[in-house]
């Protein structure tokens, strides 16, 4: 099983752009990589997933490089409502796949 | 559209007390999960249910049982609680198989041992 390494903490101020970086460098082949966010009191919520190269939809971008053993989450202009817990996860259907402690963004008015 | 459904949101059990967290989902998907999160923490998995029929131990089985009633019922039961599982509990469902397109979380059952 992919084990994920994210930064535990970071801050940003509203309006700039955050890339969250996670290292998964047992990636299995048929692996994909999904970013969560989460809020105080309440269960992840699915933001983004890829396979490789770049995939980007109404909230966030994902990066993955060729050798998939990492992957950059970019949240583009964040506001105060992006602060939250952010996990990366890598998982491929129903393996047992627990998640890490997360990326803990702190946005700053 | 529901998605995940889980009752209940909050309880308080005393020490040695039973209870099961029933879970649901109308997504018609195939996987359903139980995880725990302590404070500060990030998710750990209890058990899975890879599909209807099946069960498996995740992270942290110890203290619990799992019943797949149906492929829409997950339910999770402490058989005689302990304050070490103070936690908040949340199910997750997957539709399973080769596209694997990600957990859809229910909002979670706060669980308070004393």
């Amino acid at each position: 099983l992919a084990k994920t390494t994210q930064p535990i903490s970071m801050d940003s101020y509203e309006g700039q752009e955050v890339n969250i970086t996670c290292s998964h460098n047992n990636i299995a082949t048929n692996d994909y990589i999904t970013w969560y966010q989460q809020f105080p009191s309440q269960g992840p919520r699915f933001i983004i997933q890829g396979y490789k190269t770049k995939v980007t939809n109404e909230v966030a971008s994902l990066f993955i490089p060729a050798d998939r053993k990492s992957s950059t989450l970019s949240l583009p202009r964040v506001s105060l409502s992006d602060t939250a817990v952010y996990y990366c996860l890598v998982s491929g259907g129903y393996q047992k796949v627990t998640f890490g402690t997360g990326t803990k963004l702190q946005v700053i008015p | 559209n529901a998605g995940v459904t889980q009752t209940p949101k909050f309880q308080v059990l005393k020490t040695g007390q039973s209870m099961t967290l029933q879970c649901a989902q109308d997504m018609n998907h195939n996987s359903m999960y139980w995880y725990r999160q302590d404070p500060g923490m990030g998710l750990r998995l209890i058990y899975y249910s890879a599909s209807e029929g099946t069960t498996d131990k995740g992270e942290v089985p110890n203290g619990y049982n799992v019943s797949r009633l149906n492929k829409r019922e997950f339910s999770l039961r402490l058989e005689s609680a302990a304050p070490s599982q103070t936690s908040v509990y949340f199910c997750a469902s997957t539709p399973g198989g080769r596209d694997f397109l990600g957990y859809t979380f229910g909002s979670g059952t706060r669980l308070t041992v004393v």
